[in-house]
This record gives structure tokens, sequence and C-alpha cells, in this order.
């Protein structure tokens, strides 16, 4: 299986803050990463999809990067909104696995 | 717009059975492979089965293999998992889930739209 190692678990920051998140997978899974976003009591909502593509509505201040086994996620500029949440997840291969998450709250 | 609603949870009994049903709209059902992916504090979010659009593809976790059942049926728009032997573990809510792109005879994994959830109880 797909091992994928997130990190920090949790962090805090201050709104307008520079937020980044890593997450490294056990083997090469080209660019089949996507990132999620989920508030309490919620499901987890698509942000990024092929490691780096935007889903449709959201803001631009999100971004991701990364291919084979590195990746980079980053909220440019936090709002009070993106108190969240956030996994990333392998849809490389079957068992499809995830991250164990990155708590992000207000410093 | 894309809705998934998830029922069918409940209190279990360890041994038990029971079936998790996801009513899908806003799209056309067939053409997307569904899965199952289940959520608990302790383990966080765990994939447990999808199947493609026409139903030939089926994969399952280990955990899963033997004891769950995904099927669908398109002319309902309805995803289904039928859960038995359920043992303490396998409490969590449970999210349908619906790949991204056109996946009639494949899964892609790569969720992009999600139910509410159901949750599962499973004790004596």
């Amino acid at each position: 299986d797909i091992q994928m190692t997130q990190s920090p678990s949790s962090l805090s920051a201050s709104i307008g803050d520079r937020v980044t998140i890593t997450c490294q997978a056990s083997q090469d899974i080209s660019d089949h990463l996507n990132w999620y976003q989920q508030k309490p009591g919620k499901a987890p909502k698509l942000l990024m999809y092929d490691a780096s593509k935007l889903d449709s509505g959201v803001p631009l201040r999100f971004s991701g990067t990364g291919s084979g086994t590195d990746f980079t996620f980053t909220i440019n500029s936090l709002q009070p909104e993106d108190i969240a949440t956030y996994f990333c997840h392998q849809c490389d291969s079957p068992p499809f696995t995830f991250g164990r998450g990155t708590k992000v709250d207000l410093k | 717009e894309v809705q998934l609603l998830e029922s069918g949870g409940g209190l279990a009994q360890p041994g038990g059975s029971l079936r998790l049903s996801c009513a899908a709209s806003g799209f056309t059902f067939s053409n997307y492979a569904m899965s199952w992916v289940r959520q608990t504090p302790g383990r966080g979010l765990e994939w447990v089965s999808s199947i493609s659009g026409n139903g030939a593809t089926i994969y399952y976790a280990d955990s899963v293999k033997g004891r769950f059942t995904i099927s669908r049926e398109n002319s309902k728009n309805t995803l289904y998992l039928q859960m038995n032997s359920l043992r303490a573990e396998d409490a969590a809510v449970y999210y349908c889930a619906k790949d991204f792109g056109i996946t009639r005879i494949s899964v892609k994994g790569d969720f992009d739209s999600w139910g509410l959830g159901t949750l599962l109880t499973v004790s004596s």
C-alpha cells in the first residue's frame, strides 16, 4: 500500500500568513494527488486535483505543487474561513490512501 | 448540482449486518465510479471500496474484503454497501464519494464530491 506522510499534524497561523503543508508518498504516484479541506461535521471538499489544479470555484490563494513522491500545498494569505483540517489523498492506485491531516487554527 | 445522500447507518451488533445506501442526483450516475470512504477520529480517512460506473470493476480495502459488498443500481441512481460480520473497528462515519471524471469501466478514485455521511456504531 502507498503510505502518505503528511506534516505538520497541526499549525497555528495568523490571518494573512502563508501556510504550507507537505505530503510525501511512499512510492512514485506521478501527479495523482488531491488536497481536501474539511470543517467540523462536514464532508471533505476537493480543493486541488492532479497535484496542482484548482477545483472549480476554489480561491486562487490555494495552490499545490509536486510530482512523484513530494507534494506541497500552500494557502497564500490565510483567511478566517480557511480554518479547517486539510488532507492529501493519493489516487494513483488502490488501495487509495490519505494523509492523517493538518489542522489549521488561528494563532 | 451534484448531491449525494447516505442513509442506513445506525447501531449494529458485533457480527451483525447492515446495508448503507447513497442516493445520487445532479449527474449521470452510470457514467461515474463511486466509492465508500470512512472516517474515525483515531484512524482518519480510510478508503473502503470502489465500483466503476457499469459495476464491472470493483475494489476493496483488505480490512473489509470478504465481509463488505459494494453494488449499484444505476436505474435508481443508488450506491450500496452491504456490511456483514461487523466488527468494533468498522464503526465510523461512512461517506459515499464520486469520481472526478467519467469512469464507466474503470475506477480512478479521485473523489470530487462527497455526501454528508452516515454514522455506523458497532456495539453490543
